[in-house]
């Protein structure tokens, strides 16, 4: 069975910068995209955008292009989202997903991000 | 990228069928067979429970059922349970190259 575990919640303050993981394992990390979807409280799910970890190609979403950052680190089977500066708006739960024949087949359990302002 | 258009809500008494739809463009749903539904519980990640329009992954009860036409997609959960009571998104391929999701649908079974 495919398991994506992410990173556990933070709180953080307005400005402050984050970086969240998301390992992936049982599957060959290198092969398959990685999502991330942004659902914000009581609202649905948004695709930010992907990263593939064979060549680190990237798509991001427009309303998240230049907000965030995606990267990986295939030797250790590993996803990032990066902020460099929080704002009180990316309070949230991240997922991150694997992309398989063009659907989301498995999903990590989510991390909380609470931004204070 | 619009998101795709979902009831908020949509309700039924056990054993009933309810079918939540999903309206996009010929720029995403209407083109593509390649729509697939989510479900979440609270505090819970989505799963996916059907894929490529009409799919449904192994483990997945046949009570759920999904096709599309023009525009549309749909999801019908037959029998519906206490247990489905969940919220429910697609989520579609579009003309990007990315793929976007529908707002969510609330299930109350009552």
């Amino acid at each position: 069975e495919v398991q994506l575990a992410q990173s556990g919640a933070e709180v953080k303050k307005a400005g402050e910068s984050l970086k969240i993981s998301c390992e992936g394992s049982t599957y060959i990390f290198s092969n398959y995209w990685i999502a991330w979807v942004r659902q914000m409280p009581g609202k649905g799910l948004e695709l930010m955008g992907m990263i593939y970890p064979g060549d680190s190609d990237t798509k991001y979403s427009p309303p998240f292009q230049g907000q965030v950052t995606f990267s990986a680190d295939k030797s250790i089977s590993t996803a990032y989202l990066q902020w460099s500066s929080l704002k009180a708006s990316d309070t949230g739960v991240y997922f991150c997903a694997r992309r398989a024949d063009n659907t989301f087949d498995s999903w990590g359990q989510g991390t909380l991000v609470t931004v204070s302002s | 990228q619009s998101a795709l258009t979902q009831p908020a809500s949509v309700s039924g008494s056990p054993g009933q069928s309810v079918t939540i739809s999903c309206t996009g463009t010929s720029s995403d749903v209407g083109t593509y067979n390649l729509v697939s539904w989510y479900q979440q519980f609270p505090d819970k990640a989505p799963k996916l429970i059907i894929y490529a329009v009409s799919k449904r992954p192994s483990g997945v009860s046949d009570r759920f059922s999904a096709s599309k036409s023009g525009n549309t997609a749909s999801l019908t959960i037959s029998g519906v349970q206490a247990e489905d009571e969940a919220d429910y998104y697609c989520c579609s391929f579009t003309d990007s190259r990315t793929f976007v999701f529908g707002r969510g649908t609330k299930l109350t079974v009552l």
